[in-house]
């Protein structure tokens, strides 16, 4: 089965500042990989995803992530952080082969100082 | 256009009512979710539906019952919920049940207090 392993409880930024925040996954196979934002009181966002291809994957609001299969790791970046980008992180993983189950690390709290 | 409609947003019930939360999709999707978080925790997944077919509970209890009506619908029907079961649903679609490569697209969620 897979895992997700956020190692970042809360992180705080100035803004302006760059970005970097941890995902490690546990998966056999060939994972397939996502960053999901949470603002205050709201539902999900999706970032960004990895399914294969190019390692080095584009989303919305400036951010990237970057695919290690060595380091079984897909840390999300931003390289100049906005007061809005303050929210909670999810990682997660998707399995292959039939699986509807996506399995969430348990968050990244993001703070961002003026 | 990749949205998921839930309604209402905030719902106060009390222990011995019966009420509802809605979930709605026109992406096309055929697999629909519902999920539930609790205050800074990551959500946890209840049940999903497969071309309207339950195809996944993960040990929900009976106060809990889904009902998908058809391909753009998901319910959850709620009843004799505990103060406990206070948290955030958070209704999900995807392109079909299958996992492979699909994206789970989430809505806003509904605020449910049991009071």
């Amino acid at each position: 089965a897979q895992s997700v392993t956020q190692p970042d409880i809360h992180i705080t930024v100035s803004e302006g500042a760059s970005l970097e925040l941890r995902c490690n996954y546990s998966y056999g196979a060939t994972p397939y990989l996502f960053w999901y934002v949470q603002s205050p009181g709201q539902g999900l966002q999706l970032l960004l995803k990895y399914f294969s291809g190019d390692t080095l994957v584009q989303g919305i609001k400036g951010f990237e992530a970057e695919f290690k299969r060595s380091q079984s790791s897909f840390n999300l970046r931003k390289p100049s952080v906005h007061w809005s980008d303050a929210a909670e992180y999810f990682c997660a993983v998707g399995a292959a082969g039939g699986s509807e189950k996506l399995v969430f690390g348990k968050g990244t709290k993001l703070t961002v100082n003026p | 256009d990749t949205e998921v409609t839930q309604t209402p947003k905030h719902l106060v019930m009390g222990m011995t009512n019966k009420k509802s939360l809605k979930c709605e999709q026109h992406m096309g999707h055929r697999a629909m979710y519902w999920y539930k978080q609790k205050a800074k925790k990551p959500p946890e997944l209840m049940f999903v539906y497969s071309y309207e077919k339950l195809s996944i509970n993960e040990s929900v209890p009976s106060r809990f019952s889904p009902e998908c009506p058809n391909s753009s619908l998901l319910n959850l029907h709620l009843h004799a919920l505990q103060p406990e079961d206070s948290a955030l649903y958070l209704c999900a679609s995807s392109q079909d049940g299958t996992g492979v490569g699909n994206t789970i697209y989430f809505g806003e969620g509904s605020w449910l207090t049991v009071v």
